[in-house]
């Protein structure tokens, strides 16, 4: 079974920029989180979505949104971006709801803004 | 709320052993278990769930004292693949389908 895959790998930016990163989840799982992870800050929820909708939602700015398709991919968009924006962006599949089951992680996406 | 871990930092020889605790103090329903090793991505160990439920690896020992709102993950018999950064993630009734994380406690188990 593919596991999580993220793209790009890695991306560069500069401030006021717009970025979207993508998912895919592993077939089957509906449920995709996304999480920021900085050194400062460690791992931080930004929002979970279920079956195209959004059910929960980090304390991230509006900057930060996101969507789910049908086929559960799903994409992260941040636009206006800030140098406090630069981190490893991390996306994480499950069964069903995040909080009551084990998560798969991609490998991320390294964004750095300049 | 992010939960707290301890300790931040633990060194072992392989064989020996290690606690690592997650305490919140908000009333949890579910903590989570996840070892990252650098640059890699976490990979999930144990899920603790109110009601004493557990799902995870067979070789992974964990506790959750829902009184205490704790949980504590045990490494026993460390060996060096133990070695990696632990973060418990948890998830509070008063913020519903919110996977909190704390800030991680790393390990190096040294032959």
């Amino acid at each position: 079974k593919a596991g999580v895959t993220q793209t790009p790998r890695y991306l560069i930016k500069t401030r006021g920029q717009q970025v979207t990163l993508s998912c895919s989840p592993i077939s089957g799982h509906r449920s995709v989180s996304w999480y920021q992870q900085t050194p400062g800050q460690g791992l931080q929820f930004l929002f979970e979505y279920f079956s195209e909708t959004q059910r929960n939602k980090g304390n991230f700015p509006g900057r930060f949104s996101g969507r789910q398709f049908s086929n559960s991919r799903s994409e992260m968009n941040v636009s206006t971006l800030e140098l406090g924006d630069s981190a490893l962006y991390l996306c994480a599949s499950s069964l069903g709801a995040g909080t009551y089951n084990e998560q798969f992680f991609g490998p991320g996406t390294r964004l750095t803004v300049l | 709320q992010q939960p707290v871990q301890s300790p931040q930092a633990v060194i072992l020889r392989e064989g020996e052993d290690a606690v690592i605790n997650c305490s919140s103090s908000k009333a949890l329903y579910s903590v989570h278990w996840y070892r990252q090793k650098h640059g890699e991505a976490p990979v999930f160990l144990m899920i603790l769930l109110k009601g004493g439920e557990q799902k995870g690896h067979e070789k992974i020992s964990a506790s959750f004292n829902e009184k205490k709102q704790q949980s504590s993950l045990y490494l026993t018999a460390s060996q060096l693949s133990y070695s990696g950064t632990y973060f418990c993630g948890t998830a509070s009734t008063d913020s519903w389908g919110k996977l909190q994380f704390g800030a991680g406690t790393q390990v190096v188990v040294t032959p």
